[in-house]
């Protein structure tokens, strides 16, 4: 099993649309979780952290199920701009975070 | 000053040469990260200087040579690459403290091309 997995996607979806990706891992020791966006042929961006009770910043909301070793990422009213690559990031307990393979995802007008 | 600077953001660069990517942060982070992107793959690890100890990731080829003179800089020491080497190389800092990390900050990368 891989330390990281994501669906790659890609995930097509019309404008105004909710998406929702999954990400799961395996070291059940895992105490950091991040959701990155890439843009193509650009360096990822923080987009939000995961915290043990979920957390939300505006259309975006980030849950953790520890007992099921994944984290989701939610997409309300999808944008153009929301267009990207999302990448889940876990501490897999050596000193390092190990990046998923990312999720495409187009939003189309 | 931007978080992460890296320099240069091009290289081209042939079989022969020897070459030094920079990265240099300014936002008193303790852990210092090189990772690697090739085409439609995900980013891989390569090195890791957290706390002043290297870890590093043990398929990295020795043509590879990593460098952290202090823990604001690192470089990336290149010599006789491959083709397949070519990649878009990211330099990342975070704080780290035990099995707790903050969220990395990623410089703009180098864009590498070995002919």
């Amino acid at each position: 099993r891989k330390e990281v997995e994501q669906d790659p996607g890609p995930f097509n979806v019309p404008e105004g649309a909710t998406v929702a990706f999954n990400c799961t891992y395996s070291n059940s020791a895992s105490q950091s979780f991040f959701w990155y966006r890439q843009d193509c042929r650009k360096e990822p961006k923080l987009l939000m952290s995961v915290y043990s009770s979920g957390n939300e910043d505006g259309r975006f909301t980030a849950q953790l199920n520890r007992a099921s070793q994944y984290i989701s990422l939610l997409i309300r009213d999808s944008k153009l701009s929301d267009s990207a690559t999302y990448l889940c990031v876990v501490n897999t307990g050596r000193r390092a975070l190990t990046f998923g393979s990312g999720t495409r995802l187009q939003v189309q007008p | 000053e931007t978080g992460v600077t890296q320099t240069p953001r091009h290289l081209v660069m042939g079989m022969t040469n020897k070459k030094s990517l920079k990265c240099e942060q300014h936002l008193g982070h303790n852990a210092m990260y090189w990772y690697k992107q090739s085409a439609k793959k995900p980013l891989e690890l390569m090195f890791v200087y957290s706390l002043e100890e290297r870890v590093e990731n043990n398929s990295v080829p020795s043509r590879f040579s990593p460098e952290c003179p202090n823990s604001s800089h690192l470089f990336l020491h290149l010599h006789t690459l491959q083709p397949e080497d070519s990649a878009l190389y990211l330099c990342a800092s975070s704080q780290t403290q035990g099995n707790w990390d903050s969220p990395l900050h990623f410089g703009n990368g180098t864009r590498l091309t070995v002919t």
